[in-house]
């Protein structure tokens, strides 16, 4: 079975310093990639997506970028945190653009 | 291009009473249609989704949900909740045209009280 896995789970970060967030699928191949944020009463926010290694779509302008080193691994940065960068971060992966997405756990940052 | 509305940001219901979360889409092809639940710091669940066959969908924990075309909508009920079922509700459409993703309504808060 399918499982994808989110670190940290909880984050405090001071503003200006750089930020990683780490997530990877298991048991699955050629995912779709997608790295969300919910910011307080916000909705879910999409960042980006990826259909490949290498290959990523941002759909907002910001401080945030995000790689796909390899197949079932996507990387959320920043090189200097902002405080409006605080919220809730989750990515996502389906087989194919459209259907059901699968959500990892979260990742909480706080920006102080 | 496509649309997801929930027409309410927050619900409360008692335990036992019956709920209805509703939701509205635009879209001029065909669609899928899905509910996801999110409970407090976790991620999301899918609860049911609609991608063809029959409009009365069943999904777990009780939820079912019917697609109505010629309203739009994708209402989600449950004849009685537990306070259990308290969280974040959250409706998406996509269409089935390569390259549509998932969007996402805004969400609906059900809080379910004794």
């Amino acid at each position: 079975s399918q499982t994808i896995h989110q670190w940290p789970a909880t984050l405090v970060q001071p503003v200006g310093s750089p930020l990683s967030l780490e997530c990877t699928v298991e048991g699955t191949s050629n995912p779709n990639l997608y790295w969300y944020r919910q910011a307080a009463g916000r909705g879910l926010q999409l960042l980006f997506y990826s259909v490949g290694i290498g290959q990523i779509s941002s759909e907002v302008p910001q401080n945030l970028s995000a790689s796909r080193p390899q197949d079932r691994q996507f990387i959320l940065s920043s090189k200097k945190l902002l405080l409006s960068d605080s919220g809730f971060y989750l990515c996502a992966w389906d087989q194919r653009e459209g259907l059901e997405q699968f959500f990892g756990p979260g990742t909480r940052l706080t920006v102080l | 291009a496509q649309s997801v509305t929930q027409l309410d940001s927050q619900v409360p219901v008692f335990e036992e009473a019956p709920v209805e979360l509703r939701c509205n889409y635009s879209s001029s092809v065909s669609v899928y249609l899905f509910w996801y639940v999110q409970y407090p710091n976790q991620g999301l669940q899918l609860l049911l989704k609609y991608l063809s066959g029959s409009t009365l969908v069943k999904g777990i924990n009780g939820f079912e949900a019917e697609f109505n075309k010629s309203q739009t909508s994708f209402h989600l009920r449950k004849p009685s909740v537990h306070i259990s079922d308290t969280a974040e509700y959250f409706c998406a459409v996509s269409g089935d045209q390569a390259g549509t993703a998932l969007i996402f309504g805004k969400g609906t808060t059900l809080s379910v009280s004794s």
